[in-house]
């Protein structure tokens, strides 16, 4: 198993450009969400799904949008980068959407910078 | 979401028991208690969870307190690779699994 992969690893924007953010994991899991974490902080979460077709917010949605159209690819677009959304991005999936009994699997994120 | 609170940072001697304190006051019933750590330029990593009992695995050990509001995490050998900022998060046992992460406890370990 891979488990969750992202791509690209890094990558550099101009305000206002859009770009999607990768994110793939072959375990079969239903749930997958979008994290970011600034620098010194901990992580935050922006989207998140239970199933394919299924989407949520999470704390920090704005400036972000998100499809499950399969149940392992789940890419996080952005639709106007502003350089507040300069930060490292990771992606993580749990086998069940009832969350205290499955452990969160991550990748290795995707560090972003807006200019 | 219940919230958590854990020292900024902690230091431990290589090869040392370490005792990663959290509390969690408002914990609710229904609330799980995970431990993810976070080794420098790498996505989390889960750790171990507990509700009630205490609970081992092969990275470590959880002591959660009689009355839920307080818990340890407990690295029984530090080592070089068990640096890393370790986070304590309560997680509701119904609804999505969402993580709601703190700024944690960065572990500084000493050769």
């Amino acid at each position: 198993n891979a488990g969750v992969t992202q791509t690209p690893k890094f990558q550099v924007l101009k305000t206002g450009q859009s770009m999607t953010l990768q994110c793939a994991q072959d375990m079969n899991h239903e749930y997958m969400s979008w994290y970011r974490q600034d620098p010194g902080m901990g992580l935050r979460l922006i989207h998140y799904s239970v199933g394919a077709g299924i989407t949520d917010q999470g704390e920090v949605p704005n400036g972000y949008n998100v499809s499950r159209s399969t149940t392992e690819d789940f890419p996080l677009r952005l639709l106007s980068a502003a350089p507040s959304q300069t930060s490292v991005y990771f992606c993580a999936s749990s086998y069940g959407g009832q969350g205290a009994l499955y452990e969160q699997y991550f990748g290795p994120g995707t560090r972003l910078t807006v200019t | 979401d219940a919230k958590t609170t854990q020292p900024n940072s902690m230091e431990s001697n290589e090869e040392e028991p370490v005792h990663l304190p959290c509390n969690h006051s408002t914990i609710s019933g229904t609330d799980y208690i995970h431990w993810y750590r976070q080794l420098p330029s790498q996505g989390p990593e889960y750790v171990i969870h507990g509700l009630t009992s205490n609970v081992n695995n092969r990275m470590a050990s959880l002591a959660i307190a009689e009355d839920r509001k307080s818990s340890t995490l407990i690295l029984h050998r530090a080592t070089l690779r068990d640096a890393a900022v370790y986070y304590c998060i309560l997680v509701r046992q119904t609804g999505a699994n969402n993580l709601f992460f703190g700024t944690g406890t960065r572990l500084t370990v000493i050769p």
